[in-house]
């Protein structure tokens, strides 16, 4: 059975600073993908970031960077230089080759950005 | 362009009651999502549409609930019979396409369903 794990309920980080958030995942899936959510007190979710198993170099999106540490199983996000408008829950997601469709999810992070 | 659209916003309902949640896909996307996110927690995967294939329904939690899409298009997640913990927001996706791809899941608004 697959599991994601985000073990950091919430987190304070200033502005401008660097804020890395926790994500391991266990699967016996060698292709797997991996996925990073954020979703604003409105409600809505909004993709950020997309890694593969087989993926040679970690994503990048803007601000956005995906840590992948395949042998340790580990996905981080880091948002580097944040913003008041990072404040928001941040969700990682895999999807596996044996569940075609279905993203498993963390439980979140919750990140209050601060003046 | 059009993003996926849910309707309607806010259903309070009585419990016992059936209610029906809708789902318009963006225009050309081949796959459809349920997922429901119960207050503070993640999204649990419900079921899965792609194109003309079998739904994928592993994450229904019962037989009480039950969700039709018409061609590539519309969908419609039912559930009978409603208990109070199936209060919880239902968000509804779309993709380009299934399967193993990276494509993101685009994800509509979703329906914040109250069971009284």
């Amino acid at each position: 059975a697959q599991k994601i794990t985000q073990t950091q309920p919430g987190m304070f980080v200033q502005e401008k600073e660097a804020v890395t958030l926790d994500c391991t995942y266990d699967t016996s899936d060698p292709s797997y993908g991996l996925f990073w959510y954020k979703q604003p007190s409105s409600g809505e979710m909004i993709f950020l970031i997309y890694q593969g198993s087989y993926d040679q170099q970690n994503a990048t999106e803007g601000r956005y960077s995906l840590n992948f540490q395949k042998a340790r199983k580990s996905a981080n996000l880091v948002i580097s230089a944040s913003q008041l408008g990072d404040s928001a829950m941040y969700f990682c997601a895999m999807r596996a080759t044996d569940s075609w469709g279905k993203l498993q999810f963390g439980a979140g992070t919750q990140v209050v950005v601060t003046p | 362009g059009a993003g996926v659209s849910q309707s309607p916003s806010n259903k309070v309902t009585e419990k016992g009651k059936d209610v029906e949640l809708r789902c318009d896909p963006i225009s050309g996307h081949t796959a459809l999502y349920w997922y429901r996110q119960r207050l503070g927690q993640g999204l649990e995967f419900l079921i899965y549409f792609q194109g003309n294939s079998a739904p994928d329904k592993s994450g229904l939690p019962s037989d009480r609930f039950s969700a039709e899409r018409t061609g590539e298009s519309v969908s419609t997640l039912t559930i009978q019979r409603t208990q109070q913990e199936d209060s919880a927001v239902y968000l509804c996706a779309s993709s380009p396409l299934g399967g193993y791809s990276s494509y993101e899941q685009y994800f509509g608004p979703g329906t914040r369903l109250t069971v009284t």
